[in-house]
């Protein structure tokens, strides 16, 4: 079983709609957890970081389900430049830390 | 402007040759990552360096060597062992500990001709 798992999509979803993704995890010394975005044939970047309460940006939601070992991460009235691949990322702490990055969910928003 | 470079951008290699990517950081950081991506797929884990002067293999070392005797550089070299190298490139940063957040040079595309 991978450490992280994501589901690899693609999700095609019209502008405006609502999106969810999520992400699991194996290890419960997971400690950390981020969004990061990644544009085909670019670098990824941080989206967001996961707190245990939740949080938002804007028209991100993340949160975080501990005793499920899973995040999630929804937005809300999808954009045409939303159109990206999705990475959940996970650092562990066990004895050092470990960072390992799922291998993506891909979305579309189409017009 | 703090961040990391890599360089060069792209890079075609005729096979049986060394070639070596350059990363540099001014962002302070401890530890410095090489990953690799194949297309449509995730990243994985070629190298990684926690202090200077050492460093770890990861999930996919072979064919690669690396070297860190500045904090600011990790440079990687992709050796004429590496049988399939073509592929794209991150090196990656950040400062050890839970929470802090891993950032990414802009890529180096390798293909093989």
């Amino acid at each position: 079983r991978k450490e992280v798992e994501q589901d690899p999509g693609p999700f095609n979803v019209p502008e405006g709609a609502t999106v969810a993704f999520n992400c699991t995890y194996s290890n419960s010394a997971s400690q950390s957890f981020f969004w990061y975005r990644q544009d085909c044939r670019k670098e990824p970047k941080l989206l967001m970081s996961v707190y245990s309460s939740g949080n938002e940006d804007g028209r991100f939601t993340a949160q975080l389900n501990r005793a499920s070992q899973y995040i999630s991460l929804l937005i809300r009235d999808s954009k045409l430049s939303d159109s990206a691949t999705y990475l959940c990322v996970v650092i562990l702490n066990t004895g050092g830390f470990k960072t390992i990055f799922g291998a993506g969910t891909r979305l579309f928003v189409k017009a | 402007d703090g961040g990391i470079t890599q360089s060069p951008k792209y890079l075609f290699r005729k096979e049986g040759q060394n070639v070596t990517l350059s990363c540099e950081q001014n962002l302070n950081h401890d530890a410095m990552y090489w990953y690799r991506q194949d297309p449509g797929q995730g990243l994985r884990l070629i190298y990684y360096s926690q202090i200077v002067n050492d460093f770890q293999k990861g999930d996919i070392a072979e064919g690669y060597s690396v070297s860190r005797e500045k904090k600011e550089s990790f440079p990687l070299t992709v050796t004429s062992a590496q049988k399939n190298p073509t592929a794209f490139y991150l090196c990656a940063s950040n400062m050890q500990g839970a929470g802090n957040t891993i950032y990414f040079g802009e890529g180096s595309w390798l293909t093989v001709v």
